[in-house]
Formats: C-alpha cells, structure tokens, sequence
C-alpha cells in the first residue's frame, strides 16, 4: 500500500531556531515528491517539488532533500520565523497516468518568540 | 504563478439544505481537478476526481449521490453537498493542475471553504 508517513507529528521551537522535519514514503513507481506549507484554515502552499534525480532543492529559507534510494525526505527550515507556524505536508506522487496525489498526515510546527 | 480561487470561503447552513462550491482555475486550464476534505489536524483526504466533459471518479466510501459534482469547463468545477447534515462539516479544499504542464508536476490549491452545518 502506498504510504507518505511524517515526523514529528508536532513541534515547537523558539523563533530563530533551525529545525528538521522527516517524511517517509513506500509509494511505487515514483514520480515526485512535494513539500506544501498550510496555514491554518487555507488551502496548501507549494514549498519544494523534487523529481527522482534531485537531491536537494531550496526556497528561500526552506531546503529539501531527497534519498530515492532509501524513500527518505527532510525539509529543514533555517532561523524560523512566527509566520514560519503551519503545518508542513510531505505529498507524493505516482509514476502513472493519474494526478493522483499520497498525502503525509503533516507536521504541526509552532514558532515562539 | 498560478491561481485557484475557491467559493465561498465559508459557510454555514441548516440541516438538510445544499451548499454549492465553486472550484475555478484563474489563469490556466484544467482538464483534471481534485476535490478534497480536510478535518481538524488531519491531512486532506481525496474525496474525488473531476474530470472535464464526463463524470467524477469518487473514492471508496464517498457517497456520489451526496457530493455531487460537476467539471462543465475547463476552468471550473463545483462540489455541492446535498441535504447536508452536521457530520458534514468539514474543511473542502480543491486542486487542479494545468493542462499544459508536462508530467503534471505542479498542483495549485484553492484556499478552502469551511462549511459549518447547524
């Protein structure tokens, strides 16, 4: 079955703090990997989109990676913002002619100043 | 870049009425476009698939008689909820992604519509 499972669940950090966020996946074949920001009550943000052969892709203060070989992704967020509070979802999608898209159950981050 | 704008962004209704919402692509077309629900400090779930000129493909466990929907163009599709009940609240979100976009690598979400039934 083809799963996008996400560490931690939540996480709360001082405002200027780096933090790491984990995403595992079994789905197969696969076609891309996405990072989204939500805010509450909004609709996701695209952070990063990796294909297979990227390792690494930055927005900003936002940095992703990605291990095809062992189904590994991180999102690491570098001197964290209050605005930087949301929740983080690691989306995957299959290699096949549908759009569908294999939501994580996200990682809730919270920002204190 | 690209934009989704979802309508209402809320709304509140009685037991047993319908509430239409409106999924439109702003700036691109959108032969495919998701509808999704999203409840308290869970992930989106696909509730299903719209696809221009034929008929939604829904997902296991969401009744089609209930969640109509309707893709009449290539820029807009519209969810409604029919004799809504309590347990219907939710978070309804949508996505499309554009027709010319090679390898559908990019999808755009609307910003959610909270529907709250009374």
């Amino acid at each position: 079955k083809n799963q996008v499972e996400q560490s931690p669940q939540s996480l709360i950090i001082l405002e200027g703090k780096n933090c790491t966020l984990q995403c595992n996946y079994t789905v197969s074949p696969f076609s891309n990997l996405r990072w989204y920001k939500q805010d509450t009550g909004r609709g996701p943000v695209s952070l990063t989109i990796m294909t297979f052969s990227e390792n690494t892709k930055s927005n900003g203060r936002y940095t992703a990676t990605l291990d095809a070989d062992t189904k590994q992704s991180s999102l690491h967020i570098t001197a964290s913002q209050l605005s930087d509070s949301a929740s983080y979802i690691c989306v995957v999608s299959e290699r096949d002619s549908s759009y569908k898209l294999i939501f994580g159950s996200g990682t809730r981050l919270l920002v204190r100043p | 870049g690209a934009v989704v704008s979802q309508h209402p962004s809320w709304v509140i209704c009685k037991s047993g009425t319908s509430v239409k919402i409106e999924c439109r692509s702003l700036d691109f077309q959108a032969t495919t476009m998701f509808w999704y629900r999203q409840f308290p400090k869970q992930s989106l779930m696909l509730m299903a698939t719209s696809n221009e000129g034929s008929k939604a493909t829904y997902e296991q466990g969401v009744e089609k008689d209930k969640f109509l929907i309707n893709h009449a163009s290539l820029t807009l599709s519209t969810l409604t909820v029919t004799s809504a009940h309590p347990e219907d609240s939710s978070f309804y979100i949508c996505s499309a992604f554009p027709a010319d976009v090679p390898r559908r690598t990019e999808a755009f979400f609307g910003q959610g519509t909270r529907l709250t039934v009374v």
